[in-house]
């Protein structure tokens, strides 16, 4: 079965550390992997997807085949981070998308 | 539409009322999401319809759920005998390629 785990429910860091939010999967094909963010009264956005091998606003992730991992990483964080981040895997368009349990970040001046 | 619209996006219902939530999906957009999000519980998946059938039914919490989608289109989510367990933020998302795109929920509150 799908599966999608964030072990960690709250990360509390300083403006300027680094912060990595950690995500794990369990799936027996070869899954497409995303991270979505939810700020404050705004509405759950995509922050960016494994295919892209992209940087949005400073955070990247990696796919971990070997791990089954897709952590997310940014090197200094920013007072504006400060959000509710869930990682999610889906196999392709138009299937199920599976939602980890969500990391609320909170980024101290 | 410039996005997924939900309706309501507040409801208090009092327990043992039925309630039905609605969805308006971005257009053509052939995948459609349910889920809830509760304080603490993170995401929870309800359902996912392609076009009007839905594959996976399997995170409808009790037979008290149920969903439908008619035309490909605007989709209800309904709850029978509503219960205070069933308070939270039902969300609804619809996919076209990959990426998937939210509503701004409906809370719901059973008192």
């Amino acid at each position: 079965a799908q599966r999608v785990t964030q072990p960690e429910k709250l990360l509390s860091v300083f403006k300027g550390a680094p912060v990595e939010l950690k995500c794990n999967y369990s799936y027996s094909g070869s899954p497409e992997l995303f991270w979505y963010v939810q700020y404050s009264r705004q509405r759950l956005q995509l922050l960016l997807r494994h295919i892209s091998r992209e940087s949005i606003k400073g955070f990247t992730a990696d796919l971990n085949k070997g791990e089954t991992s897709f952590h997310l990483k940014k090197p200094f964080a920013q007072e504006e981070d400060s959000a509710m981040y869930y990682c999610a895997m889906g196999e392709a368009a138009g299937n199920k998308l599976t939602f980890g349990g969500g990391t609320r970040v909170l980024v101290k001046p | 539409g410039a996005g997924v619209s939900q309706s309501p996006s507040n409801k208090v219902t009092e327990k043992g009322k039925d309630v039905e939530l609605r969805c308006d999906p971005i257009s053509g957009h052939t995948a459609l999401y349910w889920y809830r999000q509760s304080l603490g519980q993170g995401l929870e998946f309800l359902i996912y319809f392609q076009g009007n059938s839905a594959p996976d039914k399997s995170g409808l919490p009790s037979d008290r759920f149920s969903a439908e989608r008619t035309g490909g289109s605007v989709s209800t989510l309904t709850i029978q005998r509503t219960q205070q367990e069933d308070s939270a933020v039902y969300l609804c998302a619809t996919r076209q390629n990959t990426e998937a795109f939210f509503g701004q929920g409906t809370r719901l509150t059973v008192v």
